[in-house]
């Protein structure tokens, strides 16, 4: 079964900078995506970013960014330039990458406060 | 509207009693999920569906739970006789089977409270 671990229950950034938030996951698996969401006090999650893991290249959505280490199966997460609006919990997530069920294994997440 | 809407959005309720949390997916989008949400945890895997049928169920923690779709459409979680450790959130996405990409939608959850 695969596992996915934050080991950040929170994490705290001044407004502007950048903070990387970590994410690491156990599995056989050779193919698989990663995603990181975003799950603000509304409770809605928020897709961020998303990660195959056949790809190379990290990728890249505006001011998020991951750093994906597949041997080391790390999948973390930067935010430049923070923003108020960036205040939310952030879960990193595993999915197979198998046609058919597409369940999410999440981690238990990473409380992020901007600080004005 | 557009996206996932579940109801209701709060539920409080006195162990021992039945509720039904219900899902309005996307509409088209063939593959429903639930998820629960304890308090500070991430989302745990309850049950998917692929269509009206339930290829995994795995994800359900006792046979006081269950769930249905009809139509391809709509789904109804159900827990009986509810106890205080059922206390959690539980969100809903749903997905276009077809293409690589899948992404879940999800909607705003219900949270349910058992005093």
């Amino acid at each position: 079964a695969q596992t996915v671990t934050q080991s950040q229950p929170e994490m705290s950034v001044q407004e502007a900078e950048t903070v990387t938030l970590s994410c690491t996951y156990d599995t056989s698996e050779s193919d698989y995506y990663l995603f990181w969401y975003k799950q603000p006090p509304s409770r809605q999650m928020i897709l961020v970013i998303r990660q195959e893991a056949y790809k190379q290249q990290n990728a890249t959505e505006n001011r998020f960014s991951v750093n994906f280490q597949k041997a080391a199966k790390s999948f973390s997460l930067k935010i430049s330039d923070s923003q108020l609006g960036d205040a939310a919990m952030y879960f990193c997530a595993y999915r197979t990458y198998n046609f058919g069920n597409e369940k999410l294994t999440f981690g238990t997440g990473t409380r992020l406060t901007i600080i004005p | 509207g557009a996206g996932v809407s579940q109801s209701p959005s709060n539920k409080v309720t006195e162990k021992g009693k039945d509720v039904e949390l219900r899902c309005d997916p996307i509409s088209g989008h063939t593959a429903l999920y639930w998820y629960r949400q304890r308090l500070g945890q991430g989302l745990e895997f309850l049950i998917y569906f692929q269509g009206n049928s339930a290829p995994d169920k795995s994800g359900l923690p006792s046979d006081r739970f269950s769930a249905e779709r009809t139509g391809e459409s709509v789904s109804t979680l159900t827990i009986q006789r509810t106890q205080q450790e059922d206390s959690a959130v539980y969100l809903c996405a749903s997905s276009f089977q077809g293409g690589l990409k899948n992404e879940q939608f999800f909607g705003p959850g219900t949270r349910l409270t058992v005093l």
